[in-house]
């Protein structure tokens, strides 16, 4: 079965510093990998996404993510975080041999201090 | 202004009242969504569609009801047989090439009187 494992339920960093926020992934074939942004009750947004090509994948708002097939990992990184990337992070994952449902997963929330 | 819009922001349910979410985009996108999001379980899907007048149950499709009568809407009724209706929902589209990329509307936070 499908299935996104976010490891961590909440992240804290210093303003500054390196973030990560990580996710693996089981699902069969060559999958779409996806991160999401949510604001306080606001929807979701993407931030980037991996389709096919270069491992290394960047979004919006300075944030990559890096796609390692052998270790079914797609962290989310940022080499600085800012207090206003305070927010609820979701990694999500599509099946693209057929399937039509996208597997989010339970999300982290990620704190930065000031 | 190209969205996702749904309304209301905030809804109220009494006992045994059946409510309906609205859910209306101008994507011109294939495929929409509803989730249900409650603290700590990310999102769980209620309900898809991939075209018009066709739609799919999701993972907890029960107490629920969907239409896709127009590309453009897919309005979602908690019925008085969802015993915990109270969460945020979250109703999403997307084309089905190109990655699959889903658009979120703002949401809607129901909450039982």
């Amino acid at each position: 079965a499908q299935s996104v494992a976010q490891p961590e339920d909440q992240v804290n960093v210093a303003e500054g510093n390196p973030l990560t926020v990580k996710c693996t992934y089981s699902v069969s074939g060559n999958p779409y990998l996806f991160w999401y942004v949510q604001y306080p009750n606001r929807g979701l947004q993407v931030l980037l996404k991996y389709i096919t090509g270069d491992n290394l994948v960047k979004g919006s708002y300075g944030f990559e993510a890096e796609f390692n097939k052998s270790q079914t990992s797609f962290h989310l990184k940022k080499p600085s975080a800012l207090v206003s990337d305070s927010a609820l992070y979701f990694c999500a994952v599509r099946d693209n041999t057929g399937g039509f449902k996208t597997i989010f997963g339970a999300g982290t929330r990620l704190f930065v201090k000031a | 202004d190209g969205g996702i819009t749904q309304s209301p922001k905030y809804l109220f349910r009494k006992e045994g009242q059946n409510v309906t979410l609205s859910c209306e985009q101008n994507l011109n996108h294939d495929a929409m969504y509803w989730y249900r999001q409650d603290p700590g379980q990310g999102l769980r899907l209620i309900y898809y569609s991939q075209i018009v007048n066709d739609f799919q149950k999701g993972d907890i499709a029960e107490g629920y009801s969907v239409s896709r009568e127009k590309k453009e809407s897919f309005p979602l009724t908690v019925t008085s047989a969802q015993k915990n209706p109270t969460a945020f929902y979250l109703c999403a589209s997307s084309m089905e090439t190109g990655g699959a990329t889903q658009y979120f509307g703002p949401g809607t936070r129901l909450l039982v009187l």
